[in-house]
């Protein structure tokens, strides 16, 4: 069963524009969130991350929405910059951000200069 | 370089054969991870090591696979028989620590792309 989902393979945004990548989750035991971004050939890179205590954590252009109740949560880039075309992934944890993190299938995000 | 590395990048082989995949963690972080990530999946998680011993290793598919960390540091993920879908990449990932008290982030490596023919 696919415990965090993000439904969108695929998303095309103008530069400049703002980019909304979401991610939603099955179990209630996930108390930490990360997005992680990966450019082809390369590991994943960590981009951001918030706890489940929080329901929004910014970092520069970079900012996740956790919304416990719906359990989703969602990535926004503003503004989007061709160096931000990449796959995202979702990723939980249920212990605090340590041990095992399962991944949501991944949105390939594309910026349009 | 002062990232996490994974030998090989690359490796074909036949069903049926024995392979080895190497991973060398940052220096200094006793958490290693291996992730596997099947095409058009997210990475998978396989096994964690907390120094040299295997904490969890709940995401091994079948007793086909297992991984050691003898001395705290490099990770070997070894698969016998192989099977045509074990065909992935397969990431190892490091962190400081696996500690609860506080997030540690976990770093991967580029991965070793696994072809089974």
């Amino acid at each position: 069963d696919q415990q965090v989902k993000q439904n969108s393979p695929s998303l095309s945004v103008q530069e400049g524009r703002i980019s909304i990548l979401n991610c939603d989750y099955t179990n209630s035991m996930f108390d930490y969130f990360l997005w992680y971004k990966k450019y082809p050939a390369e590991g994943p890179t960590f981009l951001i991350s918030i706890s489940s205590i929080k329901d929004k954590n910014e970092d520069g252009r970079f900012t996740v929405f956790l919304n416990k109740s719906a359990k989703h949560l969602s990535l926004h880039i503003v503004p989007s910059q061709p160096g931000d075309s990449a796959v995202y992934f979702c990723a939980a944890s249920a212990n605090f951000g340590n041990e095992k993190l399962t991944f949501g299938t991944g949105t390939r995000l594309t910026i349009i200069p | 370089g002062a990232g996490v590395s994974q030998t090989p990048s690359n490796k074909v082989t036949e069903k049926g054969k024995y392979v080895e995949l190497r991973c060398d963690p940052i220096s200094g972080h006793t958490a290693l991870y291996w992730y596997r990530q099947s095409l058009g999946q997210g990475p998978e998680f396989l096994i964690y090591f907390q120094g040299t011993g295997a904490a969890d290793d709940s995401g091994l598919p079948n007793d086909r696979f297992f991984a050691v960390r003898p001395e705290g540091s490099v990770s070997t993920l070894k698969i016998q028989r192989t099977e045509r879908g074990d065909s992935a990449v397969y990431l190892c990932a490091s962190s400081l620590t696996g500690k609860r008290s506080s997030y540690n982030e976990q770093f991967f490596g580029p991965g070793t792309r696994l072809t089974v023919l």
